[in-house]
């Protein structure tokens, strides 16, 4: 079956820097998403990798391993704003979606 | 970005009664939308996804006569929950995918809440 594996919850202090892993078992794959989502809002997109390595897009980075099946999402320079959850999904061979669970991150002061 | 909305983004309505939810694509065409709902502390649960001027497709477990969906132009979808019952209440969410978006790069809407008394 397919899979995705994410921490339920981390806990993280304003101003430093977190890593929020993701593991995934699908059937293909043509690329892997991160969200964000804040409470009673809906998800905005973060990041797409399709090719091993690191993406930086500013606070944000997201890092891929097909072989190993393994992303994570480095968010830099914690904000109390980034109190959210993370959503990571896979797009499988066909082009579905498939989401985990999500992670909430607590960010403290 | 592209923007997608939603309405309503609350609603409040009977145990039996029909509630209609919209998502429309503002600024883009939308060749296909999907419906997700959302139980609290819990992820995206694909329902359905619609394309332009043909059925939608229910994953697994969705009935498709409780919930209408109608994509019948490029920048409107609706879902129709019918005879609605408390257990329905949930936040459904809708989001779309235009041409020449990057891959799977989805535009959500808002999220509608629905409760049902």
């Amino acid at each position: 079956g397919q899979n995705i594996d994410q921490p339920t919850e981390m806990t993280a202090t304003e101003g430093a820097i977190v890593q929020i892993n993701c593991t995934y078992q699908t059937s293909g794959f043509n690329g892997l998403f991160w969200y964000q989502q804040h409470a009673g809002e809906a998800p905005t997109f973060l990041s797409y990798n399709v090719l091993d390595g690191l993406e930086e897009k500013g606070r944000f980075s997201s890092f891929l391993s097909r072989s190993k099946g393994y992303s994570y999402l480095l968010l830099k320079e914690l904000q109390m704003k980034d109190s959210a959850s993370y959503l990571c999904a896979v797009m499988d061979s066909n082009y579905q979606l498939i989401w985990g669970a999500g992670t909430k991150l607590i960010i403290k002061p | 970005g592209a923007v997608v909305s939603q309405h309503p983004s609350r609603v409040i309505c009977k145990s039996g009664t029909s509630v209609k939810i919209e998502c429309r694509s503002l600024d883009f065409q939308a060749t296909t939308m999907f419906w997700y709902r959302q139980f609290p502390k819990q992820s995206l649960m694909l329902m359905a996804t619609s394309n332009e001027g043909s059925k939608a497709t229910y994953e697994q477990g969705v009935e498709k006569d409780k919930f209408l969906i109608n994509h019948a132009s490029l920048t409107l979808s609706t879902l129709t929950v019918t005879s609605a019952h408390p257990e329905d209440s949930s936040f459904y969410i809708c989001s779309a995918r235009g041409t020449g978006t990057e891959i799977g790069e989805l535009f959500f809407g808002e999220g509608s809440r629905l409760t049902v008394l």
